[in-house]
């Protein structure tokens, strides 16, 4: 079946640093892929997404690249800021209405 | 513009009590899902809803329950409550063809003891 394989947290970073969290995925056909941000205290909300191949969706300085030679999907921001502290889900969906999520991954960002 | 709306916020439940978790939306969205959070594990699928009087079991329905007898409302019902119960459970709401694009509720944190 589909799954998600994020990064182990949780993350920790000074403000201003760069930013990668890895997600990879397994899917038995041609997935889009999703990242999510959960602020503290908060639901999920969509950070960005890509549907197809060499996509690459990007949303408030973060951006990610839909691979699908290395079936992978990782999140980078250039600079992070002490407003990115937050946990970060990767997750797909195989055109069902229905979203496989990774494990998540807690990030916190030390002025 | 309330978007989707989870009642209680948090809640202690005795085992073997049972309790409903509300979910309300006013997107006029068709979906609907309901998930459970448990730490490290990401989120897990309950149940989910396509439509008013349609609902299917996701990956972990066992001990659940929902109906869906309109398009706003999509309960989630607890009838034996268990420890393994213990969780924090996201409703969420979307519309055909926006491509996935789930809009979450801020949560109910449960826990049975």
């Amino acid at each position: 079946g589909d799954s998600v394989t994020q990064m182990e947290g949780p993350v920790t970073l000074s403000e201003e640093a760069f930013l990668t969290i890895n997600c990879t995925y397994t899917a038995t056909g041609y997935p889009s892929l999703f990242w999510y941000v959960q602020y503290p205290g908060e639901g999920l909300q969509l950070l960005l997404k890509a549907t197809k191949a060499d996509d690459k969706g990007s949303n408030k300085g973060f951006e990610a690249t839909y691979r699908k030679e290395t079936t992978s999907f990782h999140l980078e921001k250039g600079s992070v800021q002490v407003s990115d502290s937050a946990v970060y889900f990767c997750a797909l969906s195989e055109g069902n209405e229905k979203l496989t999520f990774g494990t998540g991954t807690r990030l916190t960002i030390i002025p | 513009n309330a978007g989707v709306t989870q009642t209680p916020k948090f809640r202690i439940l005795k085992i073997g009590q049972s309790m409903t978790l509300q979910c309300a939306q006013d997107m006029n969205h068709n979906y609907m899902y309901w998930y459970r959070q448990d730490p490290g594990m990401g989120l897990k699928l309950i149940y989910y809803s396509v439509g008013a009087g349609i609902t299917d079991k996701g990956e972990v329905p066992n001990g659940y329950n929902v109906s869906r007898s309109t398009t706003e409302d999509f309960p989630l019902r607890l009838e034996l409550a268990a420890p393994s119960q213990t969780s924090v459970y996201f409703c969420a709401s979307s519309y055909p063809g926006q491509g996935q694009i789930l809009h979450f509720g801020n949560g109910t944190r449960l826990t049975v003891t």
